[in-house]
């Protein structure tokens, strides 16, 4: 069935240092794919997201990288700050906005 | 301009109870979205209107839950019946034209109920 998971729960990191938070998905059908970061207590928050067509996208100090061979998606972070702190989620675009979510990596940075 | 914006923030209610969660979307969005989040675990897709067409409503988990939308703008998902594995935060978000994928999320409804 439809399925976006993590390989890693948690994550700490030294700030300063590169974050890299990956996803496995299982829909080869899905066009478009993203990542949100979400604090505490509030809504997730849009990071970026690229199109099942490209194979990299680079926004500020973030970018992600799509590996359609093996299903992989992963977010790095540059120097990595600790208003990075969250979870980050990645999801997939099956059908027009339907987003399917994965379970969520929480992102400890240490100052 | 105003993000989403939900009401209300929290919501207790006693198993059996009929609640409305509310979801007022950013101005001009033509898509929204319901989803629900359960303690430390990923978003589960519940409903989206898109326009003028009908909703998907694959992802309500059962017929006591069901979603309005008035004049494309603000939302109302109401659970008649809750019960305690209705416990979770309920998320809108909304999108605009053209990129239904770029959803902005509200702070979402904490549902409890005893």
């Amino acid at each position: 069935g439809e399925s976006v998971g993590l390989h890693l729960p948690t994550l700490s990191v030294q700030e300063g240092d590169n974050s890299i938070i990956n996803c496995a998905y299982s829909n080869s059908a899905s066009d478009y794919f993203i990542w949100y970061k979400q604090e505490s207590g509030k809504g997730p928050q849009f990071i970026i997201d690229i199109r099942s067509n490209m194979d990299k996208r680079q926004g500020q100090r973030v970018t992600v990288l799509l590996n359609k061979t093996v299903k992989h998606l992963s977010l790095q972070i540059a120097a990595t700050q600790p208003g990075d702190s969250a979870v980050y989620f990645c999801a997939e675009n099956i059908k027009g906005g339907k987003l399917i979510f994965g379970q969520g990596t929480e992102l400890s940075v240490k100052p | 301009g105003a993000g989403v914006s939900q009401s209300p923030s929290n919501k207790v209610t006693e198993k059996g109870k009929d609640v409305e969660l509310r979801c007022d979307p950013i101005s001009g969005h033509t898509a929204l979205y319901w989803y629900r989040q359960s303690l430390g675990q990923g978003l589960e897709f519940l409903i989206y209107f898109q326009g003028n067409s009908a909703p998907d409503k694959s992802g309500l988990p059962s017929d006591r839950f069901s979603a309005e939308r008035t004049g494309g703008s603000v939302s109302t998902l109401t659970i008649q019946r809750t019960q305690q594995e209705d416990s979770a935060v309920y998320l809108c978000a909304s999108s605009p034209a053209g990129s239904a994928y770029e959803q902005y999320f509200g702070p979402g409804t904490r549902l409890t109920v005893t």
